[in-house]
């Protein structure tokens, strides 16, 4: 069974570009969650889909939004990129909704905001 | 004040000796997940548990709900064993996940 995959895996943008990112979680998966990991603040969360609608969200501007597509297949955008911005990019996806399901991660995007 | 807090922050063993990590939260949780994080990026879910202990080869977590206290056990270390640890738990309310700041590990042959 195929992991959970990211695209793309690294990227380079300037401060005020837009950024999507893409998450493919692992087949029969309905749930992706995304999370922000930087040296200063380590991971957090960022928010929940399931079945396309978002779940749970976490203490983030709305310059951060994502979707979620019937496949499950999730996307993060972020507008108007700041230099903090720069982070990985980790989604994960697990069968069901919420803390109590095993999260299977991907590999993460490593966004520079230069 | 975080919500997960976890110890040490930093951890340096010879290969064999026995090693704890500890975890503590504040908020009512759903349950508590540890993680390992290998330089380049990639996580992996060790454990995940609501209760008691759960043991999977030289790795044991256990979890301790009236005190909210988790501990992962590495018996046996192995220089493999080299990376960051991380507690997280899912909270029973909103459903957000927690993170600790994580614990370096690092084995020395």
């Amino acid at each position: 069974k195929a992991g959970v995959t990211q695209t793309p895996r690294y990227l380079i943008k300037t401060r005020g570009q837009q950024v999507t990112l893409s998450c493919s979680p692992i087949s029969g998966h309905r749930s992706v969650s995304w999370y922000q990991q930087t040296p200063g603040q380590g991971l957090q969360f960022l928010f929940e889909y399931f079945s396309e609608t978002q779940r749970n969200k976490g203490n983030f501007p709305g310059r951060f939004s994502g979707r979620q597509f019937s496949n499950s297949r999730s996307e993060m955008n972020v507008s108007t990129l700041e230099l903090g911005d720069s982070a990985l990019y980790l989604c994960a996806s697990s069968l069901l909704l919420g803390g109590v399901n095993e999260q299977f991660f991907g590999p993460g995007t490593r966004l520079t905001v230069l | 004040k975080n919500e997960v807090e976890q110890s040490p922050q930093n951890l340096t063993a010879q290969e064999g000796e026995f090693i704890t990590i500890n975890c503590s939260y504040s908020v009512g949780i759903s349950a508590l997940h540890w993680l390992q994080q290998h330089p380049g990026g990639g996580i992996v879910s060790l454990f995940m548990l609501s209760s008691g202990k759960k043991k999977h080869g030289r790795l044991i977590a256990t979890i301790n709900i009236q005190e909210k206290h988790s501990s992962l056990h590495i018996t046996a270390s192995h220089p493999r064993d080299s990376a960051v640890y991380i507690c997280a738990v899912g909270a029973n309310t909103g459903n957000q996940f927690y993170f600790g700041t994580g614990t370096s590990l690092t084995v020395i042959p």
